[in-house]
């Protein structure tokens, strides 16, 4: 079964230095595509970054990185020169493929992690 | 292009009571998801339909229904609502090849 994990629970941030949030994950599925959502307190799910299993270099969006390390099954997002705007809560997520292979099967979130950026 | 819409935004029922929570998708995504998200807590996810024709059990299915009504439409139904399904429902959709779910604005259920 796949499971994904954030182990921490909140981290603070001085603004306009970089943050790393960690994730790790466990999956038996070779085939599999790790994510970054943003909950702002509104409440709303914001896609970040997008990393495949078989993707040779780490994603980057913007101020946002993914540091993707396979044999470690880590998947940690880096956010350079944070704002107070990056304030809310950061969920790391996995899909794996259904049975058949032809749809996407569980896509299973981490607890998340609360950023608080201070100016 | 609307994306995914829930509906209602916001329910309160009483214990015993049921409803059927309305997910529809816009974008020819195969597989949809229905999520519950408590205070200060990530998703879990109560169940998900691979393609259209299927469904299956996630983290937390007990107490739920689904029905994947077509391509467009899954919904979620508590029977019997009780005060432990007081949270925030998010229903998401996907494609395959695509590198993002997109998520409906979440549907804030209240069981007195």
């Amino acid at each position: 079964a796949q499971k994904i994990t954030q182990t921490q629970p909140g981290m603070f941030v001085q603004e306009k230095e970089a943050v790393t949030l960690d994730c790790t994950y466990d999956t038996s599925d070779p085939s599999y595509g790790l994510f970054w959502y943003k909950q702002p307190s509104s409440g709303e799910m914001i896609f970040l970054i997008y990393q495949g299993s078989y993707d040779q270099q780490n994603a980057t969006e913007g101020r946002y990185s993914l540091n993707f390390q396979k044999a470690r099954k880590s998947a940690n997002l880096v956010i350079s020169a944070s704002q107070l705007g990056d304030s809310a809560m950061y969920f790391c997520a996995m899909r794996e493929m259904d049975a058949g292979g032809t749809s996407y099967g569980k896509l299973t979130f981490g607890q998340g992690t609360i950023l608080t950026v201070h100016p | 292009n609307a994306g995914v819409t829930q509906t209602p935004k916001f329910q309160v029922l009483k214990t015993g009571q049921s409803m059927t929570l309305q997910c529809a998708q816009d974008m020819n995504h195969n597989s949809m998801y229905w999520y519950r998200q408590d205070p200060g807590m990530g998703l879990r996810l109560i169940y998900y339909s691979a393609s259209e024709g299927t469904t299956d059990k996630g983290e937390v299915p007990n107490g739920y229904n689904v029905s994947r009504l077509n391509k467009r439409e899954f919904s979620l139904r508590l029977e019997s609502a009780a005060p432990s399904q007081t949270s925030v429902y998010f229903c998401a959709s996907f494609k395959i090849g695509h590198t993002e779910a997109f998520f409906g604005q979440g549907t804030r259920l209240t069981v007195v």
